[in-house]
């Protein structure tokens, strides 16, 4: 009964670095999303795909880029770190809107 | 003006206590209601879907008033374990998105 599974937990990226943060769900979810939490600004919406090969942007999308190559996955990659992207990520899914979102237990990601 | 508005609070309430929160939407062509509860540093966790007629889960209650586009939440004798922070969200009619409020803090006082 994994959920939604984010890994890793913590990062910590120098300046420039690009990295992937990954998502995987087992419970044959279409909707998945990823949003970033900052204090006072909630959450915000990255990336999004209502299912496998279909991916849109959301309300903070640069900087970062999605691939929804299987039905399980969605992986976020960071193109060129930088320290504005400190931030907590979630991955979240759902089958569709009409049902919550799961979420995953985040990745804190620090950027020096 | 933001797709969904929540006052952040904080709320300090005695144990006991009963607490409301609102939270209003700007589209009216939002479809679908969610009360999410978040502890601090933790995921947000689905706390109830919000429906037409109302609902109600043990302690909670969810009302949606669609002519003022609100959504609230009552908790009903309140428990520590109910400090958190409650988030509000949306879905628009024809969109894929779901929009989070910011959330509003609840502190439930021994």
């Amino acid at each position: 009964n994994a959920g939604v599974t984010q890994t890793p937990k913590f990062q910590v990226l120098k300046t420039g670095q690009s990295m992937t943060l990954q998502c995987a769900q087992d419970m044959n979810h279409e909707y998945m999303s990823w949003y970033r939490q900052d204090p006072g600004m909630g959450l915000r919406l990255i990336h999004y795909s209502v299912g496998a090969g279909i991916t849109d942007q959301g309300e903070v999308p640069n900087g970062y880029n999605v691939s929804r190559s299987t039905t399980e996955d969605f992986p976020l990659r960071l193109l060129s770190a930088a320290p504005s992207q400190t931030s907590v990520y979630f991955c979240a899914s759902t089958q569709t809107k009409n049902y919550g979102y799961t979420f995953g237990s985040g990745t804190r990601l620090t950027v020096v | 003006r933001k797709e969904v508005e929540q006052d952040p609070g904080p709320f300090n309430v005695p144990e006991g206590a009963t607490v409301a929160f609102n939270c209003t939407y700007s589209n009216s062509a939002s479809q679908s209601f969610f009360w999410y509860r978040q502890d601090c540093r933790k995921e947000p966790k689905l706390l109830m879907s919000v429906y037409s007629s109302g609902n109600e889960d043990g302690r909670f209650t969810a009302q949606l008033n669609r002519a003022s586009q609100y959504i609230s939440l009552l908790i009903r004798d309140s428990k520590l374990s109910d400090s958190a922070t409650y988030l509000c969200v949306v879905t628009r009619r024809g969109g894929n998105q779901f929009y989070f409020g910011t959330g509003t803090s609840l502190t439930v006082i021994p």
